[in-house]
């Protein structure tokens, strides 16, 4: 079955990096957009970035363009996010999906998530 | 403030039917397919519907979606204590370039 495993998660001080890890398996990978979507303590949830099935398009929520990467490596069947110049308001659960649908994504397999803390 | 707009809280007796609205405008809910999730606490979100209406193999018929225009709509039949849960509406919205989600509907069974 699909099963999606992320990794990567932890506390890191204010304007430092973290590199996020999902491992997917149970499908062909390659075949599927993936995303990330964060949830703050007590918050609803709020979509990160997206990359399509090659890696070829990438999209980021405005709150986090220009300080995280999502990429791929498709022969891993994993996806990254990369994340830069953390603020206390990146505080979240981290979550990766796949994308199931084909005209509107809609996201239909999730990981665990795992929590990155931003604090002094 | 969420792109898509919901309420807050709905609640029900058990047995009862629920309705979550999910208003958003024409670069989202009024061009793009709406789908629907359930996060029980302390768990990921699921998916329930896609494409507006198509419910997810293995979701209970119970659970249906619709869409007007620029508003999506969740009904819930037969509310059972399990279905208390956060539900979220989401779509691409064609403006942002992004996804967008709902603010989250808390379902109470009373």
């Amino acid at each position: 079955q699909v099963q999606l495993v992320e990794s990567g998660g932890g506390v890191v001080q204010p304007g430092m990096s973290l590199g996020l890890s999902c491992a997917a398996s149970g499908f062909s990978f390659s075949y599927n957009g993936m995303t990330w979507v964060r949830q703050a303590p007590g918050k609803g949830l709020e979509w990160v970035s997206f990359i399509s099935y090659d890696g070829s398009n990438k999209y980021y929520a405005d709150s986090v363009k220009g300080r995280f990467t999502i990429s791929r490596d498709n022969s891993k069947n994993t996806v990254y996010l990369q994340m830069n110049s953390l603020r206390a308001e990146d505080t979240a659960v981290y979550y990766c999906a796949r994308d199931y649908c084909s005209i509107t994504s809609c996201y239909d397999s999730w990981g665990q998530g795992t929590l990155v803390t931003v604090s002094s | 403030q969420s792109v898509l707009t919901q309420p807050p809280s709905v609640s029900a007796a058990p047995g009862q039917k629920v309705t979550i609205s999910c208003s958003g405008s024409n670069s989202n809910v009024g061009n793009n397919y709406v789908s629907w999730y359930q996060q029980l606490p302390g768990t990921a979100p699921k998916l329930l519907i896609y494409d507006n209406n198509k419910r997810l193999s293995g979701i209970p018929d119970r659970f249906s979606g619709s869409k007007s225009g620029t508003s999506a709509t969740l009904d819930i039949t037969g509310l059972q204590t399990g279905d208390e849960a956060d539900y979220y509406c989401g779509t691409w919205d064609s403006s942002l370039s992004a996804w967008v989600f709902g603010g989250g509907t808390k379902v109470t069974v009373l």
